[in-house]
């Protein structure tokens, strides 16, 4: 099956610019997340879909940070304005589902690394 | 405050010895914990899944075990190999404020298998 896509790959903007980021999941996964991933740590939930709406996004920054899920399937995350510390690896992962009892393992894509200067 | 934490940045073996890594959680009352293994560059690749109510999962030469009452998880690989190199990661399931489960990742352990 394929994986799940994301795009770009890399990006380089100047602090205080806008950039989005594009995932699409695994066919038929019905979670999706968005994870930040800063250099030398481990990835920390931003938001996560069930469908297409949002379960949670406890650690999003709502103020710069913004996230949709059109149709239950593709998803954009977008950063507007950006700061030097939103620096990372923006990674997009899905399951087929996800609870207590339905634990289900996650596809991650190979992440878009944003670099502010 | 809710933790969960890998028991070293680094860890450096000698090849066929047993990789042994250290998931410790506060907090936290996962139903099932997770381990993933990452490369440089690429995202996580999910290896091996444990509930609460199992002690021990194992898969090929990776063994879990999952202690509920010390709140730790165990990662072991036998007979290491330097493929075996790689970022390995905890990951636990938990209650976020929707009541919908989450699965939040500790830091990572890098393990260099040397020949």
């Amino acid at each position: 099956e394929a994986g799940v896509a994301q795009s770009p790959r890399y990006k380089i903007i100047e602090k205080r610019q806008s950039v989005a980021f594009w995932c699409n999941p695994i066919s038929g996964h019905a979670t999706l997340y968005w994870y930040q991933q800063i250099l030398g740590q481990g990835p920390k939930l931003l938001i996560q879909f069930q469908n297409n709406g949002v379960v949670d996004d406890s650690q999003l920054p709502k103020d710069r940070f913004s996230a949709e899920r059109l149709k239950g399937v593709d998803s954009t995350l977008k950063i507007q304005p950006a700061k030097l510390e939103d620096s990372a690896v923006y990674l997009c992962a899905s399951s087929f589902t996800l609870g207590r009892q339905g634990a289900a393992e996650a596809f991650f894509g190979q992440g878009t690394r944003l670099t502010v200067v | 405050s809710q933790k969960i934490e890998q028991n070293s940045e680094a860890l450096n073996i000698q090849e066929g010895k047993t990789a042994t890594l250290t998931c410790n959680y506060t907090n936290y009352s996962p139903a099932y914990l997770q381990w993933y293994r990452q490369d440089p560059g690429r995202g996580p690749v999910f290896l091996l899944l444990i509930r609460e109510n199992e002690k021990e999962k194992r898969k090929e030469r990776l063994k879990v075990t999952f202690d509920t009452t010390l709140k730790q998880s165990l990662f072991h690989i036998t007979a290491s190999q330097p493929a075996d190199s790689a970022t390995y990661l905890c990951a636990l399931e938990a209650v976020g404020y929707s009541s919908a489960s989450k699965i939040i990742f500790g830091s990572g352990t890098r393990l260099s298998i040397r020949p």
